[in-house]
């Protein structure tokens, strides 16, 4: 069984500020977790995946990921907020016999300008 | 990327009618496809998973005699809504992944938005 789940619902962040998007996980294999961003009305587009290696993950647009086995924990991060970093947020995480994916319920992400 | 096309993208039906939704892998060969079904502000319900040549296995609670789905090709699934009621209305999302290895990701579709009338 496993199970993903994202603090906060709604975050807002200044341009320019650090963005936290914070993700626990709960799996009963090693984890295969990932994030996406979801803009309105349209699909998942993939930000960062972690298999195994390294724990520090780099994914597209500037966002970092680090897994942390003993916090279970796999906390999205950026830097420097942009306006069109605004959109839906989704941290997941694979397993079962078809390495089916479980989302967790989102964070939405506003930029103030 | 891989790129995964999903048809048409906003479907409006009168209740009592049966909608087909599209999901192809555009330059891969999907072994495996997978239907979401997204309410609005909620996240992502995996509601089956589907094998090429074989059966749909669907998630606890799903109808499957609702939710129809035909994985016939290695690049086309098909999600039947069978009878549509207003409570169907959502936002479907497919998702493809080629072979069956660990590390394979899922390439999602854009989403087609099921309005029924």
């Amino acid at each position: 069984a496993q199970s993903v789940t994202q603090l906060g619902s709604h975050v807002s962040v200044s341009e320019g500020a650090l963005v936290l998007l914070r993700c626990n996980y709960s799996s009963s294999v090693p984890p295969y977790l990932f994030w996406y961003v979801q803009y309105p009305n349209q699909g998942l587009q993939l930000l960062l995946k972690y298999t195994t290696g390294a724990t520090l993950v780099k994914g597209i647009n500037g966002f970092e990921a680090e897994f942390k086995k003993s916090e279970t924990s796999f906390h999205l991060t950026k830097p420097s907020a942009h306006m069109s970093d605004a959109a839906e947020y989704f941290c997941a995480v694979s397993g079962g016999s078809a390495r089916q994916l479980t989302f967790g319920s989102g964070t939405q992400l506003t930029v103030l300008p | 990327g891989a790129v995964v096309s999903q048809h048409p993208s906003r479907v409006i039906c009168k209740s009592g009618t049966s909608v087909k939704i599209e999901c192809r892998s555009l330059d891969f060969q999907a072994t495996t496809m997978f239907w979401y079904r997204q309410f609005p502000k909620k996240s992502l319900m995996l509601m089956a998973t589907s094998n090429e040549g074989s059966k749909a296995t669907y998630e606890q609670g799903v109808e499957k005699d609702k939710f129809l789905i035909n994985h016939a090709s290695l690049t086309l699934s098909t999600l039947t809504v069978t009878s549509a009621h207003p409570e169907d209305s959502s936002f479907y999302i497919c998702s493809a992944r080629d072979g069956v290895a660990e590390y394979n990701e899922q390439f999602f579709g854009p989403g087609t938005r099921l309005t029924v009338l």
